[in-house]
């Protein structure tokens, strides 16, 4: 089936430094990926919309400068949060669907990203 | 997007079947309803997916009454590694449709 990677799983970063996130389609195509976050015991939030080779649409309340989406290829798009602070540690998940009859299952999502900001 | 409300929370007992009921009362006529499971610190799992009436894969059973404006996900036989987050949406299948996650299920299976 559809797979969707996502690095790294555990990252732990200073205050006031950048981390990428990284959210490949391992076998198929994606010219459009999604961005969640969630905090603990709650439900995944829609921060942004990745779109390959175009700027990213980001939901309302999400800082566009803050949250850097770089889709630069149609299995690969980036997620980089620049100047991070405490309050940004979260969990980030990313997901892509195939389309087509691959697609009917819905949408695959990687494994997320454990991100902590001390 | 269409609005789901779900339990916020189940238990049961392992062996026995569950059934996880998801109100949708705006769905609109191109929406499917799709079920994903989610584990502690993992990314969420596709379950189930149907637009009417019933469909059923190796894993659950999704229930679509005629106005589809609700749904039921049934687990038969859960075990204690069904113990899980289980989330309704609905909306569109394209692959550039957003998906709006609700609160979720948070079924807890014990012995």
């Amino acid at each position: 089936g559809a797979v969707v990677s996502q690095h790294p799983s555990r990252v732990i970063c200073k205050s006031g430094t950048s981390v990428k996130i990284e959210c490949r389609s391992l076998d198929f195509q994606a010219t459009t990926m999604f961005w969640y976050r969630q905090f603990p015991k709650q439900s995944l939030m829609l921060m942004a919309t990745s779109n390959e080779g175009s700027k990213a649409t980001y939901e309302q309340g999400v800082e566009k400068d803050k949250f850097l989406i770089n889709h630069a290829s149609l299995t690969l798009s980036t997620l980089t949060v620049t100047s991070a602070h405490p309050e940004d540690s979260s969990f980030y998940i990313c997901s892509a669907s195939p389309g087509g009859l691959r697609g009917s299952g819905g949408y695959t999502f990687g494994s997320g990203t454990r991100l902590t900001v001390v | 997007l269409a609005k789901t409300t779900q339990p916020i929370s189940m238990d049961s007992y392992e062996g026995q079947e569950v059934n996880i009921t998801c109100s949708h009362n705006n769905i609109a006529t191109n929406d499917y309803i799709t079920w994903y499971q989610q584990f502690p610190s993992q990314g969420p799992r596709f379950i189930i997916q149907g637009y009417k009436t019933k469909v059923t894969n190796e894993v659950a059973s999704l229930f679509i009454p005629a106005d589809r404006k609700s749904s039921t996900l049934s687990l038969p036989r859960v075990s204690l590694s069904d113990t899980a987050v289980y989330y309704c949406l609905v909306g569109g299948t394209g692959t550039a449709s957003k998906l709006t996650f609700g609160t979720g299920t948070r079924l807890q299976v014990t012995l």
